[in-house]
């Protein structure tokens, strides 16, 4: 099984709404991330955590928090967010196989800021 | 910073034919793996190819990781319209093994 599942599928949300994005696996993978792609680009990675600490962030503005509640939950709280932050969100985990780490992603969240 | 550039970026072929996609970077890359992606759903892993000089091969595509780790490509044969679709390749690093580097991309199209 290499599934990991995001909710909600779709997000509209206003400039001054607050809303969040989960991410759950259950693969026993220690690593996580997001990353945010726009149409038709490679993803473009936000956060990395390992064993549920962060571990990366990619200069991402505050108004995007993640969090990771436990080793197979991963959330992404969003406030204030611009219309250029509309996107693909994509959260992935991964394991180890042989001497590389390979990366299984989710279905991602489509949102869009009014 | 290590770069992936991936060639070509766009690609429109006729139902069967043969095509091939090129991920090229300066930096060594201790594995690389190739994604397809579908509109609206997240990338899919393909292959990882960890040894230079590999060659794996998953139905009609052929993968193969240069001999200095820095290039690869993937080959199709015989192309069909459910091979349309964004094709990444991402390899592992710089720093911690768990950072990916993506390439640009590849949108294929494949008419019937």
């Amino acid at each position: 099984d290499t599934e990991v599942t995001q909710t909600p599928k779709h997000l509209v949300m206003g400039m001054t709404n607050k809303k969040s994005l989960k991410c759950e696996q259950h693969m026993g993978h220690r690593a996580m991330y997001w990353y945010k792609q726009k149409a038709k680009k490679p993803p473009e990675l936000m956060f990395v955590y390992s064993y549920e600490k962060l571990s990366i962030n990619e200069s991402v503005p505050s108004r995007f928090s993640p969090e990771c509640p436990n080793s197979s939950l991963l959330n992404l709280h969003l406030h204030a967010l611009q219309p250029e932050d509309s996107a693909l969100y994509l959260c992935a985990s991964s394991q180890v196989r042989g001497s590389s780490y390979e990366q299984y992603f989710g279905p991602g969240t489509r949102l869009t800021v009014t | 910073t290590q770069l992936l550039e991936q060639s070509p970026q766009f690609l429109s072929i006729q139902e069967g034919e043969n095509l091939t996609v090129y991920c090229n970077s300066s930096s060594v890359f201790s594995s690389l793996q190739w994604y397809r992606q579908e509109p609206g759903e997240g990338p899919v892993l393909l292959v990882t190819v960890v040894t230079g000089g590999e060659v794996k091969k998953l139905k009609r595509l052929t993968f193969q990781f240069g001999d200095a780790r820095k290039d690869s490509s993937l080959h199709i044969t015989a192309a069909q319209p459910g091979d349309t679709g964004l094709y990444l390749c991402a390899g592992e690093g710089p720093g911690s093994a768990r950072q990916l580097t993506f390439g640009s991309g590849t949108q294929l199209t494949v008419l019937p």
